[in-house]
C-alpha cells in the first residue's frame, strides 16, 4: 500500500526566504505526483503535476523536482510571500489513478 | 469556466440523522471523485466514476455510505446514518481522465459536523 510523508509538518519562514518542502513516498510505480495547495476552509488547487518519466516542472516561484528511484519529491518556493501562506499537499497517482495524499505541511510566511 | 461546485458548504447533524452531499463537476470531465478529509490530514478517496460507473470503491463504507452519479454528471454522497465518526470535510473533484498527466480539481468541501 502506497505511503506519503511530507516534511516538515509546519514551517514558518520571513518573506523574501527561498524554503524546500519535502515529499517521500514507498511505491515508485506511480503514474504522476502532483503538489496541491490549501487555503483554510478552501479546496485543493493544483499547482504543479509531475509525470513519471519527468524529473522537473516549474510554474513562476514553484519548482518541483521527482525523482522515482528513491521515492521523493521536493516543491522549491522561490522569494516567499505571505500569499504563499496555506497548506501544501503532496499525492501520488498510481495505475488505477487512485490519489495518495500526504498529511501536508502548513507553511506560514511571515512580512 | 465554472469549477466543481459543491452544496451544502456546511451541514451540522445529530447522528442517527441521514445527510446528503451534492457535486456538479467541471462540464465535459468524465472521471468523478469523493475524497474524505480529517482535521490535519491529506483527503482519502472514497470512490471513483468514469462517467457513471463506479470503477473504486473499495474504501466507500458500503453499510452506510451509498453514491450515485446519474447520466453521468452530477453526483450525490449520503450517509444513513451518520456517527460522530463522519465528521470531516467531503470534497469532490474532477478530472477529463486522460492518462499520467490528469489533473484533479477539487471543490470548496462540505464541512460535516455530527453532534
Amino acid at each position: 500500500k502506497q505511503e506519503v510523508t511530507q516534511i516538515p509538518a509546519a514551517l514558518s519562514v520571513p518573506e523574501g526566504e527561498n524554503l524546500v518542502l519535502n515529499c517521500s513516498f514507498t511505491d515508485s510505480a506511480i503514474y504522476n505526483l502532483q503538489w496541491f495547495r490549501q487555503d483554510p476552509g478552501k479546496g485543493l488547487t493544483s499547482l504543479l503535476l509531475i509525470q513519471s518519466s519527468q524529473r522537473e516542472q516549474t510554474s513562476g516561484r514553484l519548482n518541483a523536482s521527482l525523482d522515482k528511484s528513491s521515492g521523493r519529491s521536493t516543491l522549491y518556493i522561490a522569494a516567499s510571500q505571505p500569499g504563499d501562506s496555506a497548506t501544501y499537499l503532496c499525492a501520488v497517482s498510481g495505475s488505477a489513478r487512485q490519489l495518495t495524499f500526504g498529511s501536508g505541511t502548513q507553511l506560514t510566511v511571515l512580512p | 469556466e465554472a469549477g466543481v461546485v459543491q452544496s451544502p458548504r456546511y451541514k451540522i447533524i445529530e447522528k442517527k440523522q441521514p445527510v446528503a452531499f451534492w457535486c456538479n463537476p467541471i462540464s465535459g470531465h468524465n472521471t468523478l471523485y469523493w475524497y474524505l478529509q480529517n482535521l490535519g490530514q491529506g483527503p482519502e478517496l472514497l470512490i471513483r466514476y468514469e462517467n457513471e460507473e463506479a470503477v473504486d470503491d473499495s474504501q466507500l463504507p458500503k453499510d452506510r455510505f451509498s453514491a450515485e452519479r446519474l447520466k453521468g454528471v452530477d453526483s450525490t454522497l449520503k450517509i444513513q446514518p451518520a456517527e460522530l465518526g463522519d465528521s470531516a470535510v467531503y470534497l469532490c473533484a474532477s478530472s477529463l481522465g486522460q492518462g499520467s498527466a490528469d489533473t484533479q480539481y477539487f471543490g470548496p468541501g462540505t464541512r460535516l459536523t455530527v453532534l
